[in-house]
């Protein structure tokens, strides 16, 4: 049992460039997450998931894009990565009716 | 929408003592969780404790334990006997269970560091 697996764990891009960062969880979880995380603001939320075929925007989805074609994974697109997405990235799910959320181990995004 | 606030960005203990981490939120849910989430330098998000709305008692998780004050609402951690493992940062966060779009959302965090 792997948990909620992130690829790739570290990523250098250029500014312009596009890139996907793929989440995939094995635990049949319904709802998945995506946020990022910056030095001082704490985690905040992009994109999120109730189920396969659904998305919803978050607290900060401008410049990302998700897709959720498979129940157990969801991805995040950037299309013309900024230098103001270098961040840290977090995946998570959770099961419906439960509260316990569970994370990936982070994606390191670096766009220069 | 719900916030959460957590207004000391560090904080620091000497090993074996007892540090309290503050953390408020504002809500118009009655139905909701609150939870506060360690990650130490490995970036790994783990669960500390979670209470529940409805429950007046306190959660306890052996050295960890929250003065939960719901019409202040209020939510600070209290650890004891610190450990140097504790060293990380702390994130309180809250969840709504109204609707089906409930989001974990997140306080700015908190950095502890327990000094030996």
């Amino acid at each position: 049992n792997a948990g909620v697996t992130q690829t790739p764990k570290f990523r250098v891009l250029k500014t312009g460039q596009s890139m996907t960062l793929l989440c995939a969880q094995d635990m049949n979880h319904e709802y998945m997450y995506w946020y990022r995380q910056d030095p001082g603001m704490g985690l905040r939320l992009i994109h999120y998931s109730v189920g396969e075929g659904t998305t919803a925007k978050g607290e900060v989805p401008d410049g990302y894009n998700v897709s959720r074609l498979k129940k157990q994974n969801f991805l995040l697109g950037l299309e013309s990565a900024a230098p103001s997405q270098t961040s840290v990235y977090f995946c998570a799910s959770r099961p419906g009716g439960r509260t316990e959320a569970f994370f990936g181990q982070g994606t390191r995004l670096t766009v220069v | 929408a719900q916030t959460v606030t957590q207004s000391q960005p560090e904080m620091s203990v000497q090993e074996a003592e007892t540090v309290t981490l503050s953390c408020t939120y504002d809500t118009s849910e009655n139905n909701y969780y609150l939870f506060w989430y360690k990650q130490p330098p490995s970036r790994q998000m783990i669960l500390v404790i979670r209470q529940e709305a409805y429950k007046q008692q306190n959660a306890t998780e052996n050295r960890f334990s929250v003065n939960f004050q719901k019409a202040a609402k209020s939510f600070s951690l209290k650890i004891s006997d610190s450990q140097l493992g504790d060293t990380a940062m702390y994130f309180c966060a809250f969840m709504s269970l109204t609707g089906a779009n409930s989001k974990l959302t997140f306080g700015k965090g908190i950095t502890l560091s327990v000094r030996p």
